[in-house]
């Protein structure tokens, strides 16, 4: 693995169903991101991690959750999926969770939920 | 609260000049950044400026203003490749990146 990677590539899913979209990093950076990308609309956070072992919530966190067991996995779980979580996800890293935060970004996940 | 305005579209030729404007309203300021993105992918970091200037990095510059909430990437010699969507972000409060929505940028031979 080099760098980010993110699994599934795309998915369609029935509203109601649970879906866990996975990311990895080999960066071996302490801060990881979740956000959803929606026409029009700008990057809007999900979830966070500053470091492994805690998460914080974003702009947009209600129906979403993570965990963040150890530094290289940041997984985001839709519990219970609704057509208004149809967007693209993308996850990112960067080395440190302070001002200066560069991120690198994984390459998305294009979810639909019918 | 935080805001960031970008113009949603700009069309630019071919071996021209272009200037993408970005104004911010944050509460307090720690940075401001701007990333490409081409279309179906990932956003990639361009530039971050902290300080009130111009920053050259090859063909690509970004400027801010602070006291304006004001920032401009600019683009010389433009290429096909090029063409993709800039994105704007400031960090939050809590260091985390609030974004603009982004500008797509059309180049025409």
């Amino acid at each position: 693995i080099a760098g980010i990677t993110q699994a599934p590539t795309s998915q369609i899913l029935a509203a109601g169903r649970r879906m866990t979209l996975r990311c990895t990093q080999d960066m071996r950076h302490n801060a990881m991101y979740w956000y959803r990308q929606d026409l029009g609309l700008g990057l809007r956070l999900i979830h966070y991690s500053n470091t492994a072992g805690t998460t914080g919530k974003g702009e947009v966190p209600d129906g979403y959750s993570v965990s963040r067991a150890n530094t290289d996995d940041f997984p985001l779980t839709l519990a219970s999926a609704v057509p208004s979580q149809t967007s693209v996800y993308f996850c990112a890293s960067s080395p440190t969770s302070g001002a200066y935060n560069e991120q690198f970004f994984g390459p998305g996940t294009r979810l639909t939920v019918l | 609260g935080q805001n960031i305005d970008q113009p949603t579209e700009m069309t630019a030729t071919e071996g021209a000049i272009v200037q993408i404007n970005c104004t911010y309203q944050t509460s307090g300021f720690n940075g401001l950044f701007w990333y490409q993105q081409h279309a179906g992918e990932a956003p990639t970091f361009l530039s971050y400026n902290v300080l009130d200037g111009l920053e050259e990095k090859g063909r690509f510059s970004s400027f801010l203003s602070r006291s304006k909430g004001y920032s401009y990437l600019l683009l010389k010699e433009l290429q096909m490749k090029d063409s993709a969507s800039y994105l704007c972000a400031v960090p939050d409060s809590n260091y985390q990146l609030i974004w603009g929505a982004g500008t797509k940028l059309i180049i025409k031979p």
